[in-house]
């Protein structure tokens, strides 16, 4: 069985871009998360959502925003990108609230 | 609010030597308790959980005790592996279900 996959695995953008960060959970898993981990850091939580509505948000600015598609994959948006946003993204999967998590390789993000 | 403190690396241990990483924990409620390891170039596995005060959870040959007198959740193994090289993390449950990790230790096991 096919684990949590992200994509793309590396991105370099420049200041004032934006980015979208894909993520495909563990098949029958509704639950995605998504967390932020700048290096030497432990992973942030950003977002969670289950059954394609948001359950939680973490403490990040307006310029984060995520979705989840009626297929349960996930996108991650951050727009008018700033150099304090390079760092490795993980996505999580779940089955359900409060169920075992699951983590992709994520996806390692360079703004310039 | 919720958080984990976590012992800070890098550990560098011999095989076979006894390893313990601390971490303590501040929650409102009863908070479910967990170690994460993260391999080089794979993503955060879960190595073991503890859901409520004294219960021991454990994989592999690592331990953590669920200490609610102390906050505590501390990692051990009796006798690491190079194997065991990677990076852990000790993580939270709180309110929301979202999950709290600490900074992460790394261990580095040398023949």
């Amino acid at each position: 069985d096919a684990g949590v996959t992200q994509s793309p695995t590396h991105l370099i953008k420049t200041r004032g871009q934006h980015v979208t960060l894909r993520c495909s959970p563990i098949s029958g898993h509704k639950s995605v998360s998504w967390y932020q981990q700048v290096l030497g850091q432990g992973p942030q939580f950003i977002f969670q959502y289950y059954e394609k509505e948001e359950r939680g948000r973490g403490n990040f600015p307006d310029r984060f925003s995520a979705r989840q598609f009626p297929n349960y994959s996930s996108e991650l948006n951050v727009n008018a990108l700033l150099l304090g946003d390079s760092a490795l993204y993980l996505c999580a999967s779940s089955l359900a609230l409060n169920e075992k998590l699951f983590f992709g390789s994520g996806t390692q993000l360079s703004v310039l | 609010g919720d958080s984990v403190t976590q012992m800070e690396g890098p550990v560098t241990l011999s095989e076979e030597a006894f390893l313990t990483i601390n971490c303590t924990y501040t929650a409102t409620g009863y908070p479910s308790l967990f170690w994460y390891v993260q391999y080089p170039g794979e993503g955060l596995q879960l190595l073991l959980k503890a859901t409520k005060a004294d219960d021991k959870g454990s994989n592999k040959g690592f331990e953590a005790t669920y200490r609610k007198e102390t906050t505590s959740f501390h990692l051990e193994k009796g006798s690491v592996q190079v194997s065991d090289s990677a990076v852990y993390f000790c993580a939270l449950r709180g309110t929301g279900n979202q999950f709290y990790f600490g900074t992460g230790t790394s261990l580095t096991v040398i023949p």
